[in-house]
C-alpha cells in the first residue's frame, strides 16, 4: 500500500490567502522533502527536513519530530506563481535511498 | 554549481522498439543517482538508484534496465518498449550517503504508440 498519503489532492486559493498541505506516513520516516512541479514537469526542491521546521519566504514546512509520521507545508499570502503541483516525498529508515512520493496536490491560485 | 542534464527532451517511439535515455551530472563527483517515472497525471515512482559506477539497484523494474557506465552518467534503457512505458522520466542526484536532498533534472517525455 501507499506509504505516503497526501492531502488535499487539489486546492484553489485566491491571491493573498493562506493554506496548508499535509502528508501522513504509514510508518516512521527518516526525512521528508517537498517539491513543486511546474507546467514543464520540472521538480523544484522546496524543503528537505530530517526534523523540525524550515521557512523560506512565504513557505514553511514542518516535520513531526516525535513520531515522524506527518509533515506539513504552509503557504502564506499565496501568489499566482505558486500555482503548480506540490509533492511530498519521504525516506524510510533503513531503505537505502528509496524516496516514496505522495500523489501530489494541485494548487491553483487565482486573482 | 552542479548541473543535471537529461536527453532527449522528448521521444515518440513505437511499441517494441528499443529505448535509451541519458542523464549526466556535472560539478559533483561520486553522486548518488536515481531514475524516476511519472505516468501522466500521476505520482512519481523510483525505478533505480546507483551509489557508484557499475552498481545499480532496482526498486521497481517495469521491464526497464539501468546502467552507470561513468561516474557522472546514468542510462535507462529497454530493448522492447511497451505502451505502459509512456510517461515522464526524471533523473535525480544526491550527495553520497543516505538521506539527503535529491535534485531533479528537467525530465524526458516519452510517448509510446
Amino acid at each position: 500500500g501507499d506509504q505516503v498519503e497526501q492531502s488535499p489532492s487539489a486546492l484553489s486559493l485566491h491571491e493573498g490567502t493562506d493554506s496548508a498541505l499535509r502528508c501522513n506516513f504509514t510508518t516512521t520516516m527518516r526525512s521528508v522533502q517537498w517539491f513543486r512541479q511546474n507546467s514543464r514537469g520540472s521538480l523544484i526542491s522546496l524543503f528537505y527536513l530530517a526534523s523540525g521546521t524550515k521557512e523560506n519566504g512565504r513557505l514553511k514546512s514542518a516535520f513531526d519530530s516525535k513520531e515522524r509520521r506527518y509533515s506539513t507545508l504552509h503557504i502564506r499570502d499565496a501568489q499566482l506563481e505558486d500555482s503548480g503541483t506540490y509533492f511530498c516525498a519521504a525516506m524510510q529508515q533503513g531503505t537505502g535511498s528509496k524516496l516514496s512520493f505522495g500523489k501530489g496536490a494541485k494548487l491553483t491560485v487565482s486573482p | 554549481a552542479q548541473t543535471i542534464h537529461q536527453w532527449p527532451v522528448a521521444e515518440i517511439k513505437a511499441v517494441g522498439s528499443p529505448l535509451s535515455l541519458g542523464c549526466t551530472i556535472k560539478g559533483k563527483s561520486s553522486p548518488n543517482l536515481y531514475w524516476y517515472w511519472q505516468a501522466t497525471g500521476g505520482t512519481l515512482q523510483q525505478l533505480f538508484y546507483s551509489i557508484t559506477v557499475g552498481q545499480v539497484e532496482s526498486v521497481v523494474q517495469l521491464n526497464l534496465s539501468a546502467s552507470r557506465p561513468k561516474d557522472d552518467q546514468f542510462i535507462l534503457s529497454t530493448e522492447k518498449l511497451l505502451l505502459s512505458h509512456s510517461g515522464f522520466y526524471l533523473c535525480a542526484w544526491s550527495r553520497t550517503g543516505e538521506g539527503d536532498t535529491q535534485y531533479f533534472g528537467p525530465g524526458t517525455r516519452l510517448l509510446v504508440l
